[in-house]
């Protein structure tokens, strides 16, 4: 099966800096999304980004399906960032297939 | 916007006990999903259907079963709670055309006792 690889692990951040959290996959997908898990265990969608390259506010996210992977960019960071971010890849509307995610713990 | 609801936030029962966890979709999506979430395994795949009445085994179907009578709703069921099914449990839904873009529940915090 297909295989989801995000980096890194952990994050530690001071407010004000910027991120980049990268997540390779194995082979072909027909849809990637970005998550952030809330506190409460929600998962909030972040970006669905097949391929190409979205913005929202101080994230934006960009996808290379032909290289495989996908990158997130986080801006000016804040306390409220912090938590569990994911990356999910299917391929035409199966299930998600999720990495281990990126735990970022940004402070004041 | 996309609404996926699901019964309870939290829950707690007793071993043995069967177990109804209940999720609906606004937005008329053909799959739905049930996963659940634990510490060092992650998300896993518990079931999904892709059509009233139809449902398809994912990764770890032993102890549970599915319900799904009416597109919008898809209930997961544990037919005899046992502790190790103390979890978190997340429904999805997406749509099959255009966009593939999976929307979850809130979850439901599952404490079995």
């Amino acid at each position: 099966g297909i295989q989801v690889e995000q980096s890194p692990p952990d994050l530690i951040l001071q407010e004000g800096a910027n991120s980049t959290l990268r997540c390779n996959f194995s082979d072909s997908v027909n849809n990637l999304q970005w998550f952030h898990q809330n506190p409460w265990g929600q998962l909030i969608n972040l970006f669905y980004i097949p391929s190409g390259t979205k913005q929202n506010g101080r994230l934006s996210a960009t996808t290379v399906a032909t290289e495989r992977y996908s990158l997130l960019y986080i801006s000016s960071s804040q306390t409220t960032d912090s938590g569990v971010y994911f990356c999910a890849v299917s391929q035409a509307g199966t299930a998600l297939i999720f990495g281990k995610g990126t735990t970022l713990s940004v402070s004041s | 916007d996309v609404k996926v609801t699901q019964s309870s936030r939290y829950l707690v029962k007793r071993t043995g006990e069967k177990v109804f966890l209940e999720c609906v979709q606004d937005m008329d999506h053909e799959n739905m999903f049930w996963y659940r979430q634990d510490p060092g395994l992650g998300l896993r795949l518990i079931y999904f259907s892709y059509d009233v009445k139809m449902k398809e085994k994912g990764d770890i179907p032993e102890g549970y079963s599915v319900s799904r009578e009416k597109k919008e709703r898809f209930s997961l069921i544990l037919e005899s709670a046992s502790t190790n099914q103390t979890s978190m449990y997340l429904c999805a839904s997406t749509g099959t055309g255009g966009s593939y873009e999976q929307y979850f529940g809130p979850g439901t915090r599952l404490t079995v006792t």
